[in-house]
């Protein structure tokens, strides 16, 4: 069965920390892994999309990370900022493109 | 710079109502999603779309319906409004190398 998987569910940091979030996956065949940041009451808004051969990809102070062979994705937060406070949605794109698997998402609070 | 625009940020309808989102996006893309977001239960298919007048069943589609007349237009209706149906209902838009949702709709039925 085709799943995402998001630990932690939520996570509680200082201002000024890094911390990174965790995307485990079992959709086959794989198409991309896309990271979204989504905060309270909006929508998401995307930040990276990755294919099956790229193990790297930032967008300012977020890293993602894609090991396609154990099927893990990290996002990583570097020097985190109040604004960071938010939900983080992991989503696995199946082969046919149309069938989008969605994590649960990870809460983010960034503490001052 | 607004790629994907839902018709409304808050709704409150009664129950028994008819009621229509709309999704509108300007990039030409053929995958239009609409799904509804629960506390606790994540994003959830209703249903999408990939081609004009064509739609695909999702995860949980009964009381709702979709129309895609245009390509770039995207609607959900709820034939006749329960209070379960309150809810965040957010519309996608998927292309091969980017994908944008909308603002979301805050529906409460009363």
């Amino acid at each position: 069965k085709n799943q995402v998987e998001q630990s932690p569910q939520s996570l509680i940091i200082l201002e000024g920390k890094n911390c990174t979030l965790q995307c485990n996956y079992t959709v086959s065949p794989f198409s991309n892994l896309r990271w979204y940041k989504q905060d309270t009451g909006r929508g998401p808004v995307s930040l990276t999309i990755m294919t099956f051969s790229e193990n790297t990809k930032s967008n300012g102070r977020y890293t993602a990370t894609l090991d396609a062979d154990t099927k893990q994705s990290s996002l990583h937060i570097t020097a985190s900022q109040l604004s960071d406070s938010a939900s983080y949605i992991c989503v696995v794109s199946e082969g046919s493109n149309y069938q989008l698997i969605w994590g649960a998402g990870t809460k983010l609070i960034i503490k001052p | 710079d607004v790629k994907v625009t839902q018709s409304s940020r808050y709704l409150v309808k009664r129950t028994g109502e008819k009621v229509f989102l709309e999704c509108v996006q300007d990039m030409d893309h053929e995958n239009m999603f609409w799904y509804r977001q629960d506390p606790g239960l994540g994003l959830r298919l209703i249903y999408f779309s990939y081609d004009v007048k064509m739609k695909e069943k999702g995860d949980i589609p009964e009381g709702y319906s979709v129309s895609r007349e245009k390509k770039e237009r995207f609607s959900l209706i709820l034939e006749s409004a329960s209070t379960n149906q309150t809810s965040m209902y957010l519309c996608l838009s998927w292309g091969n190398t980017e994908a944008f949702f909308g603002q979301g709709t805050r529906l409460t039925v009363v």
